[in-house]
């Protein structure tokens, strides 16, 4: 899978457009960008996923550039409940075996009222 | 409501007395993996299981096992616990290797001493 690159840390005003960048410039063809998110030592929880279009649902959008080599993750409008460690991860849709998640250091995001 | 759930939320033990940590999931998944986490080693596969009475290592075994004898549940088991077990568990389910997402449950947290 390839390697992704986060910044560590950024903060988020409430109520204001979180955008998390993701670098992944080794992606290949048959890899997808997933995004996932880990509120304090809670389960991490799965934001959404694309492979070259751009991605749109109900918690987040998800823009990806036109030779796949970086992403971002838009959060519209950022509440309180929204501050936690955000992973972006490049994967084949089909594992051979395991379908194991691997995350990287993540973005961890604070919003501030 | 779809959900993944584990017990015990926290558990503190000694060296070498056996326990286990009971996943289950009413989604009806084929998919069942078991996780650890720890600062700075991120999220590491233990074991997975891609349907009833199927189950495979994972990146980390050792010193544990597990079980599938039904499609709802997956339990951890420890042995032996050592302190170098100690470590915030999480139990993750999927539809099967070809799902996009993965459910996390809310973690175990697990102090060996």
């Amino acid at each position: 899978d390839a390697k992704t690159t986060q910044p560590p840390s950024m903060d988020c005003a409430e109520g204001r457009a979180a955008n998390l960048p993701c670098n992944h410039s080794t992606i290949s063809g048959n890899e997808y960008v997933y995004w996932y998110r880990q509120i304090h030592s809670q389960g991490p929880q799965y934001i959404i996923h694309g492979l070259k279009n751009n991605e749109t649902n109900e918690m987040a959008s998800l823009i990806i550039t036109e030779d796949r080599k970086s992403s971002t993750l838009i959060l519209p409008h950022a509440t309180l409940r929204d501050t936690a460690v955000y992973y972006c991860i490049v994967r084949t849709s089909f594992k051979a075996a395991g379908n194991k998640l691997t995350f990287g250091g993540g973005t961890r995001v604070l919003v501030k009222p | 409501e779809a959900q993944v759930t584990q017990n015990p939320r926290y558990l503190i033990t000694v060296t070498g007395k056996k326990l286990t940590v009971t996943c289950s999931q009413n989604m009806n998944h084929e998919y069942m993996s078991w996780y650890r986490q720890d600062p700075g080693l991120g999220l590491r596969q233990i074991y997975y299981s891609m349907n009833v009475e199927v189950t495979d290592k994972g990146d980390v075994p050792e010193g544990y096992k597990v079980s599938r004898k039904e499609k709802r549940n997956f339990p951890l088991i420890l042995e032996s616990p050592s302190p170098n077990q100690t470590s915030l568990y999480f139990c993750a389910s999927s539809f099967g290797l070809l799902a996009e997402t993965q459910y996390f449950g809310p973690g175990t947290r697990l102090l060996v001493l």
